[in-house]
């Protein structure tokens, strides 16, 4: 099975960075993405690792590496709109359905 | 852009009743989704569609709940008798394919939801 682990709440300023963080425990996986969400809305999509390393879209990167079971997303220049909750999430190798998988989600919160 | 669209956004039930969720996918696409989200919790998969059938399904979908495309532009969810635990919101997703929802470029797209409250 699969099951991927965040922090619950992280709190930030405008302008700074942070890091939100995913360990998982899965017996295998396509690669590990990145939604957010705004006040229960549509989750929308960030960013995807195929591969182990950095990707970088604009003031967001996320990070993979399989052999540590660990990825993050990154947000740089924190502005008060990126707060949200942020979800990792998996899509199981061999399904048919195309499902994902989805971490609990950390709210995070940008402080002026 | 184009957009997944869900009716109602809201709807309120009472405990035992039937509910019919409504969604419109992205027209070009031909994977359809179901997802449902209890408050302050994480999203879960309920439902993949692809040709008319169920391609996959989980363990919250039990025999009260069942889906349809019942034209060439619906994908509905039916909740057969319905549950205080029920309440949730529930979301509707569609792409273009299969390979691989999580990557961008698959347009695999949330729709807005619908808040489902069972009373």
């Amino acid at each position: 099975g699969q099951s991927l682990e965040q922090p619950s709440e992280v709190t930030a300023v405008e302008g700074a960075i942070v890091q939100i963080n995913c360990t998982y425990q899965t017996s295998g996986f396509y690669g590990l993405s990145w939604y957010q969400q705004h006040d229960g809305g549509a989750p929308t999509f960030l960013s995807y690792n195929a591969l182990d390393g950095l990707e970088e879209t604009g003031r967001f990167s996320s990070f993979l590496s399989r052999s540590d079971s660990y990825g993050y997303l990154l947000l740089q220049e924190l502005q008060m709109k990126d707060s949200a909750s942020y979800f990792c999430a998996v899509c199981p190798p061999y399904n048919q359905g195309g499902k994902l998988i989805f971490g609990q989600g950390t709210e995070l919160s940008v402080k002026p | 852009e184009p957009e997944v669209t869900q009716t109602p956004s809201h709807q309120v039930t009472q405990m035992g009743q039937e509910v019919i969720l409504h969604c419109v996918p992205i027209s070009n696409h031909l994977y359809f989704y179901w997802y449902r989200q209890i408050l302050g919790q994480k999203v879960e998969f309920l439902v993949s569609f692809y040709n008319n059938e169920i391609s996959e399904k989980s363990e919250i979908f039990d025999d009260q709940f069942s889906v349809e495309r019942p034209d060439g532009s619906n994908f509905t969810l039916k909740i057969r008798s319905t549950k205080l635990e029920d309440s949730a919101m529930y979301f509707c997703a569609s792409s273009e394919r299969r390979t691989n929802p999580g990557q961008g470029g698959s347009g695999y797209t949330f729709g807005s939801g619908t808040r489902l409250t069972v009373v």
